[in-house]
């Protein structure tokens, strides 16, 4: 089962404007993280907010999250080509859980040059 | 330690025969994780590791699949009697602590052909 769903599923901009990616989540919640994956490689860790956090920031990435509704946002600003990939939202359920850290099914990101 | 090793990176096999995949974690990780992901999704967690105890797997896991992890150190996961639909990159990772709740660190995949 896959816990988080982004949205949207595509995305397609052009270099220098800014990205924004939503996830919404079903359950409780001890943080969220968001990766980003290369075509065919291995995913990268981008950022980790926690239930009590509503904003974080690092580097160009904005994440803001909303336990009441269950949601959160990523935005990257001053896109580069380099930040074409897929991105993902995934969360621990708060009790541990069974299905490890869960991945929703993830925004592609395209840079137009 | 760069990061989290998997080997090989890409296997083709015909279908029917076994295959076995090895994960090399990040040396002081404890927790080690195996991941499924077909094209277009996200990973699907496949079974976790708190050392060298298996502690979950996933309820959608075929009895096909087994994995390993001797001594807490790499771990492997076996597919046995392989079919077409078994094709996907399978993703393994670590993180530190006894806990959870931490980042994951992923290693660049297992690509499975099944033909």
């Amino acid at each position: 089962s896959q816990q988080g769903e982004e949205d949207p599923q595509a995305l397609s901009i052009q270099e220098g404007e800014n990205a924004t990616m939503n996830c919404s989540y079903k359950t409780s919640i001890n943080n969220l993280q968001w990766y980003r994956q290369n075509s065919g490689r291995g995913l990268v860790h981008l950022i980790l907010i926690r239930s009590n956090e509503r904003e974080k920031h690092s580097g160009r990435l904005r994440v803001t999250l909303d336990t009441s509704k269950k949601s959160s946002s990523l935005l990257i600003t001053a896109s580069r080509a380099a930040d074409t990939a897929s991105y993902f939202c995934a969360t621990w359920y708060s009790g541990g859980g069974a299905d490890g850290l869960t991945f929703g099914k993830g925004t592609h990101l395209i840079i137009q040059p | 330690d760069t990061g989290v090793s998997q080997n090989p990176r890409h296997k083709i096999t015909k279908r029917g025969q076994n295959v076995t995949f090895r994960c090399d974690p990040i040396s002081e990780h404890n927790r080690l994780y195996w991941y499924r992901q077909t094209l277009g999704q996200g990973p699907e967690f496949l079974t976790y590791f708190q050392n060298e105890a298996q502690l979950e797997k996933s309820r959608l896991l075929s009895d096909r699949f087994s994995a390993e992890r001797p001594k807490g150190s790499f771990s492997t996961l076996e597919i046995q009697r392989t079919e077409q639909g078994d094709s996907a990159m399978y993703l393994c990772a670590s993180s530190p602590g006894t806990g959870g709740y931490t980042e994951a660190f992923f290693g660049q995949g297992t690509r499975l052909t099944v033909v």
